[in-house]
């Protein structure tokens, strides 16, 4: 039982470049999320989603992509990277939040746009 | 909108005290609030998870309370150890959203 993976544990870009953050879980399930962690910013909720092929924003979506077609995987796509994106990228999962349940945290993944 | 506290900042207190980490919130319609332990550059540990029905949950050494008439949580630690020193963060569960507290960063000197 792995519980949240995330992929790459780091990663530079430059201004412009894409890529796909990679969320997987083994434990079913329904809730997955994005945050981004930032200095004296905290931790903040950019794309949800509670259940495959749904997915709703957070607090900060703009400049990100998401879409969940497995229960297992959701991946974080960041289409063209800006240096305001430099940050540490935090999955989670848990079965429904409505329902009281523990959230379960990724190792991250630190970002860096030059 | 819903507003998570954490007071103080940082805290620094000498090992062997008894300590209480504050969390506080506006709005008190929340299914459930989890506390959170992160050491620099390294994930989230969920520490205690309480639900909105509870008043308190305790695992070994920590205590931690949830009072939502007054939109307030408390996360209790005895017999503080070095080992405990990290970043302390609180999370409220409410419409399929998990807010954060800012986080308190507690230094536990030897």
């Amino acid at each position: 039982n792995a519980g949240v993976t995330q992929t790459p544990k780091f990663q530079v870009l430059k201004t412009g470049q894409s890529m796909t953050l990679q969320c997987a879980q083994d434990m079913n399930h329904e809730y997955m999320s994005w945050y981004r962690q930032d200095p004296g910013m905290g931790l903040r909720l950019i794309h949800y989603s509670v259940g495959a092929g749904i997915t709703d924003q957070g607090e900060v979506p703009n400049g990100y992509n998401v879409s969940r077609s497995t229960t297992e995987d959701f991946p974080l796509r960041l289409l063209s990277a800006a240096p305001s994106q430099t940050s540490v990228y935090f999955c989670a999962s848990s079965r429904k939040p409505g329902q009281g349940e523990m959230q379960y945290f990724g190792p991250g993944t630190r970002l860096t746009v030059t | 909108k819903q507003e998570v506290t954490q007071i103080p900042a940082a805290l620094s207190v000498p090992e062997g005290e008894n300590l209480v980490l504050n969390c506080s919130f506006t709005d008190s319609a929340i299914y459930n609030l989890q506390w959170f332990r992160q050491d620099p550059g390294k994930g989230l540990t969920s520490l205690l998870l309480i639900q909105s029905s509870q008043r308190e949950q305790t695992s070994g050494r920590l205590n931690a309370s949830l009072d939502k008439s007054s939109g307030r949580s408390t996360l209790y630690i005895a017999a503080s150890q070095p080992g405990d020193s990290a970043t302390y963060l609180c999370a409220l569960n409410r419409d399929d959203k998990i807010i954060f507290g800012k986080g308190t960063r507690l230094h536990i000197l030897p």
